[in-house]
C-alpha cells in the first residue's frame, strides 16, 4: 500500500531537549516536504527536499532541521525545541514537486511544554 | 506568490451540490491550481487539479474562468461524510513556490 508514515504520532516534551520526528514513503517520490498546521493558520511549509542530498526552506523554517540522506527518509529535527513548536506537523511526498498530487503523513502532535 | 482567498466557512444539506470558490488574483502564467480535503486530525488528500477551463473526476468538478484569477470546487450531492475542511493550493510545482489557501470549513447537516 503506498503511504507516508510519521513517528512518533504523539509527543510531549520539554523546551530545549532535542528531537526528531521521522517521515518515510514507499512510492520513491523525489519531492518530500513538512509542513505545520496551527489554528487559523493553515498548512504551512516548514522545509520541502527535491531529492536526495538537496533540500531547502520553505515559509517557516526557523527552528528547524531536516535531511535528505536516502530517498524514503525525510526527518524533521528540532534541535531545541520551544514551546511555539507546539503544533501539528505533516510530511507529505510528491512524484516532482508541490502541485503534483501530495501523499500526506498521518501527522504528529507536536507538545513542548 | 500566488495568494489565495477563501470562504472560512460554509453550511450545506445532504444531496445539494456545493460550491467553493478560491480566489487568486495573482496567479502566474505557469500555476497549477489544486484542492485538497482535510478530516480532523488526518493529512489532507488530493481532490482534483486543474489549469483553465473545466476538470471532472469521480469526485468532483473543478471549474476555471479563462483569466484564471479564481476557481470553483463543486460537490455534488454532499453527504454527511463531505463535512471536512477544503484548502486551494496554487503553484508551479516547484518546491516553495506555492501556497495553501487558509481552508474553507464545510458543515454538511442531515
Amino acid at each position: 500500500e503506498a503511504q507516508v508514515t510519521q513517528n512518533p504520532r504523539y509527543l510531549i516534551t520539554v523546551t530545549g531537549k532535542k528531537l526528531t520526528v521521522t517521515c518515510s514513503q514507499n512510492m520513491n517520490h523525489e519531492y518530500m516536504s513538512w509542513y505545520r498546521q496551527d489554528p487559523g493558520l493553515g498548512l504551512r511549509q516548514i522545509y520541502y527536499s527535491m531529492n536526495v542530498e538537496v533540500t531547502d526552506k520553505g515559509d517557516v523554517p526557523e527552528g528547524y532541521k531536516v535531511s535528505r540522506k536516502e530517498k524514503r527518509n525525510f526527518p524533521l529535527i528540532l534541535e531545541s525545541p520551544s514551546p511555539n513548536q507546539t503544533s501539528l506537523y505533516f510530511c507529505a511526498s510528491s512524484s516532482t514537486g508541490s502541485t503534483d498530487t501530495q501523499y500526506f503523513g498521518p501527522g504528529t502532535r507536536l507538545t513542548v511544554l | 506568490l500566488a495568494k489565495t482567498t477563501q470562504p472560512i466557512s460554509m453550511d450545506s444539506y445532504e444531496g445539494q451540490e456545493v460550491n467553493i470558490t478560491c480566489s487568486h488574483n495573482n496567479i502566474a502564467t505557469n500555476d497549477y491550481i489544486t484542492w485538497y480535503q482535510q478530516f480532523p486530525s488526518q493529512g489532507p488528500r488530493f481532490i482534483i487539479q486543474g489549469y483553465k477551463t473545466k476538470v471532472t473526476n469521480e469526485v468532483a468538478s473543478l471549474f476555471i474562468p479563462a483569466d484564471r484569477k479564481s476557481s470553483t470546487l463543486s460537490l455534488p450531492r454532499v453527504s454527511l461524510s463531505d463535512t471536512a475542511v477544503y484548502y486551494c493550493l496554487v503553484g508551479d510545482g516547484y518546491g516553495q513556490n506555492f501556497v495553501f489557501g487558509p481552508g474553507t470549513r464545510l458543515s454538511v447537516l442531515p
